[in-house]
């Protein structure tokens, strides 16, 4: 069974552009949720995805956004590219009921310069 | 306001001793608790969670006891190896059923021969 796909593993783009990121889920399962991990803030919760819904968002401004599509891929961007961006995006993948497991991908390294 | 915190930033144990890895939890409302291990620069990888109607759970070298009354949960790891070194973190989930975790800021296991 193939795990949580992202791409790409690296990127490195300039202040004030956007960029967006990609996350293929562990096949039959529904829910995608995104985190940021930073050295200073850990690992912080953006949003999650459930059928194509979003259902659930952290505290990100709104340069932050989200979708998934019918196949449950999501891609998240991130517009207007601050240096503070920098970080590794991690994707986890679960079947989005309770008490079930979430697996997460090797995650996007993004340098903002 | 951290709701998932691990006290020890660091721990140091002997190859063939137990690891033991601690969180306390502020949020009445988490009912779901993972733990995972992580790499520099990848994706958190699950290791076992432990639902709030049990008070352990084991798989293989890996026990996790949680006290509910105490708010507090730990990681047990026996015997420890080498191979263990990494970063742990401690994740909680509400019983919204929504797939958000919040994590703790991670503890450090260095395991030496």
């Amino acid at each position: 069974k193939a795990g949580v796909t992202q791409t790409p593993r690296y990127l490195i783009k300039t202040r004030g552009q956007q960029v967006t990121l990609s996350c293929s889920p562990i096949s039959g399962h529904r829910s995608v949720s995104w985190y940021q991990q930073t050295p200073g803030q850990g690992l912080q919760f953006l949003f999650e995805y459930f059928s194509e819904t979003q259902r659930n968002k952290g505290n990100f401004p709104g340069r932050f956004s989200g979708r998934q599509f019918s196949n449950s891929r999501s891609e998240m961007n991130v517009s207007t590219l601050e240096l503070g961006d920098s970080a590794l995006y991690l994707c986890a993948s679960s079947p989005g009921q309770p008490n079930t497991e979430a697996f997460f991908g090797q995650g996007t390294r993004l340098t903002v310069v | 306001d951290q709701q998932v915190k691990q006290n020890s930033p660091s721990l140091s144990v002997q190859e063939g001793r137990i690891s033991i890895l601690n969180c306390d939890y502020t949020n009445s409302m988490f009912d779901y608790f993972l733990w995972y291990k992580k790499y520099p620069a990848e994706g958190p990888t699950f290791l076992i969670s432990i639902s709030s109607i049990k008070d352990k759970n084991e798989d293989g070298r890996f026990t996790v006891f949680l006290n509910k009354s105490a708010k507090h949960l730990s990681l047990h790891i026996v015997p420890s190896q080498p191979g263990d070194s990494a970063v742990y973190f401690c994740a909680a989930r509400e019983i919204s059923g929504y797939s958000t975790l919040t994590f703790g800021k991670g503890t450090m296991l260095l395991v030496s021969p």
